[in-house]
């Protein structure tokens, strides 16, 4: 089974710092990996994910990750905080849920509570 | 927005009842996935359906229930609730493509509070 492990439940910044959120993967095949937003009362948004296209994924506002197969991380950073991204930050893998099919079940991490602080 | 649609947003109910929870999905999606988001579990996978078929059982307990209509919206039945049932349900769909993984969008969840 796949499993998602974040490093800090909890990151805090300064607006204008680095983000950088970590995230490590347990997985026997190669894996899709997904970065969701929670913010407080919405649901989850899609940040970016990786499919194997290339290492160095971009995202919606500024986000990227980079996808280290021999650290079996996939780490999300952004070059400079907004107080608008203090959020919880989910990573995720995907697993199969049937046999050579497309569709897949998310397996998520615990979260990264991220506070901007002005 | 999503696109995906979950009713009702809050529902507050009394332990052994019966609550049902209710998904659209994006228009022309075919997998609905189930989510339960609690504070001690975090957020896990329940259950998936595709084309009215269950496809795949998460940590889903006997006494939750699901099902998708030929409309394509789906409802998780929950019974004989327990305090413990407490927590964010969030409904999810995706489109299916061959190959690759598909995203999977997010509604904005219902919040269920058993007392």
């Amino acid at each position: 089974a796949q499993s998602v492990t974040q490093l800090g439940s909890h990151v805090s910044v300064s607006e204008g710092a680095l983000v950088l959120l970590r995230c490590n993967y347990s997985s026997s095949v190669p894996p899709y990996l997904f970065w969701y937003v929670q913010y407080p009362n919405q649901g989850l948004q899609l940040l970016l994910k990786y499919t194997s296209a290339a290492t160095l994924v971009k995202g919606i506002n500024d986000f990227e990750a980079e996808f280290k197969k021999s650290e079996t991380s996939f780490h999300l950073t952004k070059p400079s905080a907004h107080m608008s991204d203090a959020a919880e930050y989910f990573c995720a893998v995907s697993e199969a849920s049937w046999g050579g099919g497309s569709n897949y079940k998310l397996t998520f991490g615990k979260g990264t509570l991220l506070t901007v602080n002005p | 927005d999503s696109g995906v649609t979950q009713t009702p947003k809050h529902l507050i109910t009394a332990t052994g009842q019966r609550v049902t929870l209710r998904c659209s999905p994006r228009s022309g999606d075919l997998s609905v996935y189930w989510y339960q988001q609690s504070l001690d579990q975090g957020l896990q996978f329940l259950i998936q359906y595709y084309n009215g078929e269950e496809r795949a059982k998460g940590n889903i307990l006997e006494r939750f229930s699901a099902q998708q209509f030929p409309d394509l919206h789906s409802e998780l039945n929950l019974s004989s609730l327990e305090l413990g049932d407490s927590a964010l349900y969030f409904c999810a769909s995706s489109a299916r493509t061959s190959g690759g993984s598909d995203t999977q969008y997010f509604g904005p969840g219902t919040r269920l509070t058993v007392l």
